[in-house]
């Protein structure tokens, strides 16, 4: 069973849109959730993380986190052509009863935002 | 603003050759990891390790490779003779206890031939 899941797209909205990102995790026991973005060639960049069921604001990303649903989204609201990259979902996963972890990537999304 | 800084950029390599792959992490941070991404594929966990030893590793971190924390800054990635398979981008990411959030250096693009 894969772990993490997305749509790979690729995805396209016009310039100003709203775009909408989806991903699903089969750990329930995950408590971290994250949203890289990850532009050719170059490395995943942290753009949001969540920890709580609802949503999370941070300028004109919103992530949306259901755990009883094992479901995470990332909406970018008036989105920009710079927007344009890949978007991975990363899910954290611990060794019970430790600190030690590793985040599992979902494979991402390709979004392009068209002029 | 601090970052993660990873050297050399690229590397190319023989096939059966030993390569170091280095890692600066962020200075406070504590827990530090590797990850690959073949080309067009996602990214893969490797390794984490913390307090000078391994806390985790995956699978694909078999006896060809190897970690070490030599110093007080740098965290290397070895792998003792290179496989056509190896070549991929390699990233370091470190993180602070909590939040749980890894910031990930810029990569070290691996070609073996």
């Amino acid at each position: 069973q894969k772990e993490v899941e997305q749509n790979s797209g690729p995805l396209s909205v016009p310039e100003g849109a709203i775009a909408s990102l989806n991903c699903t995790y089969s750990d329930r026991g995950s408590q971290s959730f994250f949203w890289y973005r990850q532009y050719s060639g170059k490395s995943p960049e942290l753009i949001m993380s969540i920890y709580s069921n609802g949503d999370k604001e941070d300028g004109r990303f919103t992530a949306q986190l259901n755990k009883a649903s094992q479901y995470v989204s990332l909406l970018i609201r008036d989105s920009q052509p710079s927007d344009s990259a890949t978007y991975l979902c990363a899910v954290n996963m611990f060794v019970p009863k430790t600190s030690y972890d590793k985040v599992i990537f979902g494979p991402g999304t390709s979004l392009s935002v068209i002029p | 603003e601090p970052e993660v800084t990873q050297t050399p950029s690229h590397q190319v390599t023989q096939m059966g050759q030993e390569v170091i792959l280095r890692c600066v992490p962020i200075s406070n941070h504590l827990y530090f990891y590797w990850y690959r991404q073949i080309l067009g594929q996602k990214v893969e966990f490797l390794v984490s390790f913390y307090n000078n030893e391994i806390s985790e590793k995956s699978e694909i971190f078999d006896d060809q490779f190897s970690v070490e924390r030599p110093d007080g800054s740098n965290f290397t990635l070895k792998i003792r003779s290179t496989k056509l398979e190896d070549s991929a981008m390699y990233f370091c990411a470190s993180r602070d206890g909590v939040p749980y959030e890894q910031y990930f250096g810029p990569g070290t693009r691996l070609t073996v031939t």
